[in-house]
């Protein structure tokens, strides 16, 4: 089947901007997180969802960062007010029961 | 807060020969597993190999093992008969069981294979 898909790829966006990313799933997985890749670093961290809800958000950096899954499958990453310092890869990877599975991310550059 | 510790930035060896990649990390949970993910160009992190905790037997994948010593939290992996496909980011991670079972990465170790 499908694997985790996330768009857009690639994201230039301004800075003090709002940009959303997307992650769709593999179908039938409850678990969704997502994770920030800074250039030159490991993944870190944002959110995770158990169905629609957020169960663990520890990780989101501030109150610009906020993400939703209303229906259990497709989630969005929503940053307001861009910072070039959000300039990052966003990963997504969707479990089932254990193993995560990562997208191919979205890279996120702030000018 | 658990860590993980990849010390090594960059490691390079020959096509067909043998590289170890070198982890440490911190936590104080019984319970875990780790792992070792290969990120490509294509930005894709994909599992390589994964190892409970609870389980002293080292894990092998075909052409991969690792060497985890618990009491020493040393979690490395050995790369034997390398391919110019090796050729990748490798990261280190650590997840809890329980809870969230969010991954923490190390930073990785960039790995080049030489023809």
């Amino acid at each position: 089947g499908a694997g985790v898909s996330q768009t857009p790829s690639n994201k230039v966006t301004e800075k003090g901007k709002y940009v959303e990313l997307r992650c769709d799933p593999i179908s039938g997985h409850t678990a969704l997180y997502w994770y920030r890749q800074s250039l030159g670093q490991g993944p870190e961290f944002l959110i995770y969802f158990q169905g629609t809800g957020a169960a663990d958000d520890s990780g989101l950096p501030n109150d610009r960062f906020f993400a939703v899954r209303p229906e259990g499958s497709v989630s969005t990453l929503k940053i307001q007010r861009t910072e070039r310092g959000d300039s990052a890869v966003y990963l997504c990877a969707s479990s089932l029961q254990g193993e995560q599975y990562f997208g191919p991310g979205t890279r996120l550059t702030v000018t | 807060a658990q860590t993980v510790t990849q010390s090594q930035p960059e490691m390079s060896v020959q096509e067909a020969e043998t590289v170890t990649l070198s982890c440490t990390y911190d936590t104080s949970e019984s319970d875990y597993y780790l792992f070792w993910y290969k990120q490509p160009p294509s930005r894709q992190m994909i599992l390589v190999i994964r190892q409970e905790a609870y389980k002293q037997q080292n894990a092998t994948e075909n052409r991969f093992s690792v060497n985890f010593q618990k009491a020493a939290k040393s979690f490395s992996l050995k790369i034997s008969d390398s391919q110019l496909g090796d050729a990748a980011m490798y990261f280190c991670a650590y997840r809890k069981r329980g809870g969230s079972e969010k991954l923490v990465f190390g930073k990785g170790t960039k790995l080049t294979v030489n023809p």
